[in-house]
């Protein structure tokens, strides 16, 4: 079984700045894909970011990169100028490539954004 | 684009009651997913369905039921509530089963078992 661990509850962070949110997994396969999702106050969960396990390079879209290191097990996700609307729970998620439907989610982690 | 559409959006419920969660999705999704999301436990698979007519239990199956009667509704039952069944669901898609297709969500359905 996989295990998506999420070791800080809640982050705070000035607007502009660079934040880091820790994401640790526990697996046997080794082909597997990891997500970020976004859930604000709205609740509506939203996808930020997808990282293929075969591929070494990680994976950015405009101001969120994640630092994938697969012989650790990590899967961090940076957000960078940090803006009001990034407030929100950020979810850590895993899937098997195969025979498995199930997307593990880590416990979150509640970013907020000081003005 | 609607996406996915639940309903109701809330709902308080007496315990001993049936109810049924309502999933539709208009983006022809061939898999189709529920979740639970807790307080401290982040969200939890029940049921999933590959494709119209098959479903299959997740991590927490006990006391739900669903049906995949057509690609695009996937509605979820509870038989006789229980207050542990208080919680935020969320219905989901994907075009296929598996990593490389990401689900998409819906709002969620936020429900409380007195």
């Amino acid at each position: 079984a996989q295990t998506v661990t999420q070791s800080q509850p809640e982050m705070s962070v000035q607007e502009a700045e660079t934040v880091t949110l820790s994401c640790t997994y526990d697996t046997s396969e080794s082909n597997y894909y990891l997500f970020w999702y976004k859930q604000p106050p709205s609740r509506q969960m939203i996808l930020v970011i997808r990282q293929e396990a075969y591929k070494q390079q990680n994976a950015t879209e405009n101001r969120f990169s994640v630092n994938f290191q697969k012989a650790a097990k990590s899967f961090s996700l940076k957000i960078s100028d940090s803006q009001l609307g990034d407030t929100a729970m950020y979810f850590c998620a895993f899937m098997p490539n195969f025979g498995n439907e199930k997307l593990t989610f880590g416990t979150g982690t509640r970013l907020t954004i000081i003005p | 684009t609607a996406g996915i559409t639940q309903a109701p959006t809330s709902q308080i419920l007496a315990a001993g009651r049936s109810m049924t969660l309502r999933c539709t999705q208009d983006m022809r999704h061939n898999a189709m997913y529920w979740y639970r999301q807790d307080l401290g436990l982040g969200l939890r698979l029940i049921h999933y369905s590959n494709t119209a007519g098959t479903t299959g239990k997740g991590e927490v199956p006990d006391g739900y039921s669903v049906s995949r009667a057509n690609t695009d509704d996937f509605p979820l039952t509870l038989a006789s509530a229980v207050p542990s069944q208080t919680s935020v669901y969320f219905c989901a898609s994907s075009e296929q089963g598996g990593g490389n297709q990401p689900q998409h969500f819906g709002d969620g359905t936020r429900l409380s078992i007195l």
